[in-house]
């Protein structure tokens, strides 16, 4: 069963410093989607892809988070400066109207400590 | 806006005892409601969905009904094994396909043999 990659699986930086994630949904899926999940809570989304364009990012800290899907793939999420709160589960989802009418599937997302 | 409110957990239930987790959703619009569960180290997985009132939802046991009267989606396992020990996420989605998901704290569930 095809399944949402990321990369890497756990990750820890210092404050203010850079960092980045992965995501490759599966093939096919046109929207993807970055949620952020502290412990504890639910994930919240960041970002919602729809192909390569940006079509909610109401919730993106946009100050220090980017994203970018650039040929409508694989994407990545970037912090910088990471910041001491950023410390969190990183989740990314991907969907499709034509696999059961764009249920979502997530990976095993990525967990930040940030020191 | 929209939410979606769960029991806090932990919820600690010997083996094969009846589960149920309570979760409520704001009404705005015609919502599709769903519950996730999350095994310790994976990802969010689907377990079971509802798009509209009186719809159930059903799988690996777990079944939930789309209460609009009560905008309620409570999930229930009639005999919990130890490997549904589990965090149970309640979701709210909007009625129009491919938009957010909005979702619940999360409930912790422990299943002791």
């Amino acid at each position: 069963e095809a399944e949402v990659a990321q990369s890497p699986r756990y990750k820890i930086t210092e404050k203010s410093q850079a960092v980045a994630f992965w995501c490759d949904p599966i093939s096919g899926h046109a929207t993807l989607y970055w949620y952020r999940q502290i412990l504890g809570q639910g994930p919240e989304l960041l970002v919602q892809f729809q192909d390569e364009s940006v079509v909610d990012d109401s919730q993106l800290p946009k100050d220090r988070f980017s994203a970018e899907r650039l040929k409508g793939v694989d994407s990545t999420l970037k912090i910088q400066p990471a910041e001491l709160g950023d410390s969190a589960m990183y989740l990314c989802a991907s969907s499709s109207y034509r696999d059961r009418g764009y249920e979502q599937y997530f990976g095993p997302g990525t967990r930040l400590t940030v020191t | 806006g929209n939410s979606v409110t769960q029991m806090e957990g932990p919820v600690t239930l010997s083996e094969e005892a009846f589960l149920t987790i309570n979760c409520t959703y704001t009404a705005t619009g015609y919502p599709s409601l769903f519950w996730y569960v999350q095994y310790p180290g994976e990802g969010l997985q689907l377990l079971l969905k509802a798009t509209k009132a009186d719809d159930k939802g059903s799988n690996k046991g777990f079944e939930a009904t789309y209460r609009k009267e009560t905008t309620s989606f409570h999930l229930e396992k009639g005999s919990v094994q130890v490997s549904d020990s589990a965090v149970y996420f309640c979701a709210r989605a909007p009625a129009a396909a491919g938009n957010k998901l909005t979702f619940g704290g999360g409930t912790r569930v422990l299943v002791k043999p």
